[in-house]
């Protein structure tokens, strides 16, 4: 059950868009289409930002879109807002749920 | 509206028992499988353990399979995780979570479990 692997770190200014890297293999990412992304701020529950790889529940803006290619899975965060700092984790399904490290976002 | 709140947190001794508690409300929770999620100090999200709305299918993190027991009681809309040998390690913030379609669609807030001497 080893974790999918993120960036530690990424950043970027208001406005911009960043994107979040999410790998794992073909037993995980590869082989899933349950892949989700979950928004972390410290004291907080996670919330569910994500979900089959690019669907977005209710309430979650459109800035936020995910994709997948080959064991690789991605969150891009476009026009950038200062509440979009957070941790953001990507999490994935497949005989069993495996979180990836985490990556914190910081907006300049 | 969707509600977890977890309970059962404190500070244990290493080799102690914990069992936490997650209470829920505002959906039939009989439909819904349940997880247990934590988050140690300065790490990231670990998933835990899980359980199928009819208790039926049970599985567990490598890190705490014979140690950790999930259950639920489905007429008190709750789920229990029973935590035994309880190591350093285990230290953390124990969210539970609903399981919808493999994804985790709410969050409680979470309980502290502190394993120290």
């Amino acid at each position: 059950q080893s974790a999918l692997t993120q960036p530690a770190s990424v950043s970027g200014s208001p406005g911009q868009s960043i994107t979040i890297s999410c790998t794992g293999t073909n037993s995980d990412v590869g082989g899933s289409n349950y892949v989700s992304w979950y928004q972390h701020h410290p004291g907080r529950a996670p919330k569910l930002m994500i979900y089959e790889v690019s669907n977005r529940p209710s309430g979650v803006p459109d800035r936020f879109s995910g994709s997948k290619s080959g064991n690789t899975a991605s969150l891009t965060i476009s026009g950038l807002q200062a509440e979009d700092e957070a941790d953001y984790y990507c999490s994935s399904y497949t005989s069993n749920r495996v979180f990836g490290g985490g990556t914190k976002l910081t907006v300049l | 509206e969707v509600q977890l709140v977890e309970s059962g947190g404190g500070l244990v001794q290493p080799g102690g028992s914990l069992r936490l508690s997650c209470v829920a409300s505002g959906f039939t929770f009989s439909s819904y499988a349940m997880n247990w999620v934590r988050q140690a100090p300065g790490k990231g999200l670990e998933w835990v353990s899980y359980i199928s709305g009819s208790s039926r299918s049970i599985y567990y993190a490598d890190s705490v399979k014979g140690r950790f027991t999930i259950s639920r009681d489905n007429a008190k809309n709750s789920v229990s995780l029973q935590m035994n040998s309880l190591r350093d390690e285990d230290t953390a913030v124990y969210y539970c979570a609903r399981d919808n379609w493999n994804k985790f669609d709410y969050w409680g807030q979470g309980t502290l479990v502190t394993v120290s001497s």
